[in-house]
């Protein structure tokens, strides 16, 4: 069964450093999103790309997040300077385009990120 | 706007006993609904969906959900709780934007746990 691939699954960091993930979504799906997730709350969206634009990046804080997804295929999300409130799950999701399959957001597994 | 709320933070009960998670959304109109379940550490996995047709569907794991419309709610069930099923369990709503992807948003999440 088709996943989605993130790595690393932990990551620790030290505050003022950089950090960066990567996730690969299922082929063929042209939705892509990244999440945050802090502990004992829902995932929130920071970025989310059709293919290799950005659709949503409105809840990014653009001065130390960035989000790429060059090829329209896999992404990587950087964070750079860390700090500590920057402790959280980070959740990759794919799905396809309305109309060309199921509604479902298919999740990864997540990079648990801690910042000391 | 779209919203998702889920009333109860915690839940706890006895394995055997029956469950139900409650699930209220905000939407104009019918919208994708989902509940997710994430164990510790994990990512988020699809029990069930509800896009149109017979408004009480199952899942996997042998969770149900009834959709409501006059009710706005999106209730899950399940008729004897095993130890295995504590976890979080989200509820969301989809709907699909000018760009042709779907936003989801998710509700805050209620924790379960079973006592033996």
């Amino acid at each position: 069964e088709a996943e989605v691939a993130q790595s690393p699954r932990y990551k620790i960091t030290e505050k003022s450093q950089a950090v960066a993930f990567w996730c690969d979504p299922i082929s063929g799906h042209a939705t892509l999103y990244w999440y945050r997730q802090i502990l004992g709350q829902g995932p929130e969206l920071l970025v989310q790309f059709q293919d290799e634009s950005v659709v949503d990046d409105s809840q990014l804080p653009k001065d130390r997040f960035s989000a790429e997804r060059l090829k329209g295929v896999d992404s990587t999300l950087k964070i750079q300077p860390a700090e500590l409130g920057d402790s959280a799950m980070y959740l990759c999701a794919s799905s396809p385009l309305w109309g060309q399959g199921t509604a479902e957001a298919f999740f990864g597994q997540g990079t648990r990120l801690t910042v000391v | 706007a779209q919203s998702v709320t889920q009333p109860d933070i915690h839940i706890t009960v006895s394995e055997g006993a029956s469950l139900e998670l409650r699930c209220n959304y905000s939407y104009g109109a019918t919208p994708y609904l989902f509940w997710y379940v994430q164990s510790p550490g994990q990512g988020l996995q699809l029990l069930l969906k509800y896009f149109s047709g017979d408004t009480l569907v199952q899942g996997i794991k042998g969770f149900e959900a009834e959709f409501k419309r006059s009710q706005s709610s999106f209730n899950l069930r399940k008729p004897s709780v095993h130890w295995s099923d504590a976890a979080e369990y989200f509820c969301a709503v989809a709907s699909p934007d000018t760009s042709g992807t779907y936003k989801y948003i998710f509700g805050t999440g209620t924790r379960l746990k079973v006592l033996a």
